[in-house]
């Protein structure tokens, strides 16, 4: 059974780095992309990037590109979406996602960046 | 905004068949699949629709999609109150060095 488990709910201050992770299991991790989205409180899905788990290309939305980093360790087939300093506006769910078309989802990992 | 146009909502009565519009440009849905996922109240989404019309198994055939030109719609017959959720479109965009794009998503309402 294909499955992505995405790590706990976190809560952070303004400031403060995360990474938060993505593992993939049931399939062969390095044979598809994996995608991190991000929903802000009450709106809707909006893609941040990608990562070719075979080689760790990565590919970021222009919104994106410069605020989050986007990596995997095929080895043990986990997938991570980095901050290296929280913003208020960052609280949201995000969820990775398996490539062709999203077809099997993470569960959400919310991040709560609040003083 | 997103880059994909979908109305806000949309409503119907047991029973009846309810479409969703969803708008783009020759970047993404004019020369990319559409794909379709249905978000229940505090769940992850879920693949509807892959590669405009193709339903993954498990899907009920209650649900189709279609495409033309730069748009796509996502029909749903014999509507149920367990269809009540978001739906959201999405689709490759050629543009700035590839991204993926959603529509903003529509609230189905079953009255």
């Amino acid at each position: 059974e294909v499955q992505l488990v995405q790590s706990g709910a976190e809560v952070k201050k303004p400031g403060e780095s995360l990474r938060i992770s993505c593992k993939g299991s049931g399939y062969s991790f390095t044979s598809y992309w994996i995608s991190w989205v991000r929903q802000m409180p009450g709106k809707g899905l909006e893609w941040m990037g990608r990562i070719d788990p075979s080689d760790s290309y990565t590919n970021y939305s222009p919104s994106f590109q410069g605020h989050v980093t986007i990596s995997a360790d095929k080895s043990i087939s986990t997938a991570y979406l980095q901050w290296s300093s929280l913003k208020a506006s960052d609280t949201a769910m995000y969820y990775c996602a398996r490539h062709e078309g999203f077809d099997y989802w993470g569960q959400g990992t919310l991040v709560t960046v609040s003083s | 905004q997103s880059v994909l146009t979908q109305p806000p909502s949309a409503s119907g009565t047991p029973g009846q068949r309810v479409t969703i519009s969803c708008s783009g440009s020759s970047s993404n849905i004019g020369s990319n699949y559409v794909y379709w996922y249905q978000q229940l109240p505090g769940t992850a989404p879920k693949l509807l629709i892959y590669r405009n019309n193709q339903r993954p198994s498990g899907v009920p055939d209650r649900f189709s999609g279609s495409k033309s030109g730069t748009s796509a719609s996502l029909a749903i017959s014999g509507l149920r109150s367990e269809d009540e959720a978001d739906y959201y479109c999405a689709a490759w965009d050629d543009s700035l060095s590839g991204r993926v794009v959603f529509g903003g998503g529509t609230k189905l309402t079953v009255l």
